[in-house]
């Protein structure tokens, strides 16, 4: 079953702009996870935000939670080329704090 | 460096040969799983094991068993493969409320 729901399915800017993409979910979470997949590979784990925590930075990557609307944003600035990726949220809840429960990401596309 | 190693990377196989997706780790991680990757349908967790031993259904086990002999390996096995489990497999390690390191994936093609 699916938990997030990224928003929007595609987005494409030009190099030097920032990107947000959003997750819903629908339930209680014991954190969120954003990972990145670059075309055909794995996920690489970016940043995980605990349900207490309600704003991360990581370098050029900043994620917001707000546990009221059970919503989530991540925020690459100044984009490069390198960034274009799909973009996945990933939450995890109940008594589990290993089993994640993914979206269906946000393409985005980072034009040089 | 922590690694999750998937094989094969690809595999094309015909409906009803058996077939195993080998993955290890190098972490000592206790908790592994596997995920399958559809267009439109994110990723979806099949298996998943919290130790040696212990290994219960995610989302969508169907046709699909494991093995967690050893802490390190925990192989997806496909009895009777069949054309819709033609997919992209993500096999994943972790600990407890950290972060999961994910393999490279391996794609399957089942005709």
């Amino acid at each position: 079953s699916q938990q997030g729901e990224e928003d929007p399915q595609a987005l494409s800017i030009q190099e030097g702009e920032n990107a947000t993409m959003n997750c819903s979910y629908k339930t209680s979470i014991n954190n969120l996870q954003w990972y990145r997949q670059n075309s055909g590979r794995g996920l690489v784990h970016l940043i995980l935000i605990r349900s207490n925590e309600r704003e991360k930075h990581s370098g050029r990557l900043r994620v917001t939670l707000d546990t009221s609307k059970k919503s989530s944003s991540l925020l690459i600035t100044a984009s490069r080329a390198a960034d274009t990726a799909s973009y996945f949220c990933a939450t995890t809840s109940g008594g589990s704090n290993y089993k994640l429960t993914f979206g269906k990401g946000t393409l985005l596309t980072v034009n040089p | 460096e922590a690694q999750v190693t998937q094989n094969p990377r690809y595999l094309i196989t015909v409906t009803g040969k058996k077939l195993t997706v080998t993955c290890s780790q190098n972490m000592n991680h206790e908790y592994m799983s596997w995920y399958r990757q559809d267009p439109g349908l994110g990723l979806r967790q099949i298996y998943y094991s919290m130790n040696v031993e212990v290994t219960d259904k995610g989302d969508v086990p169907e046709g699909y068993k494991v093995s967690r002999k050893e802490k390190r390996n925990f192989p997806l096995i496909l009895e009777s493969p069949s054309p819709n489990q033609t997919s992209l497999y993500f096999c994943a390690a972790g600990v407890l409320s950290q972060p999961q390191h994910f393999g490279d994936g391996t794609r399957l093609s089942i005709l």
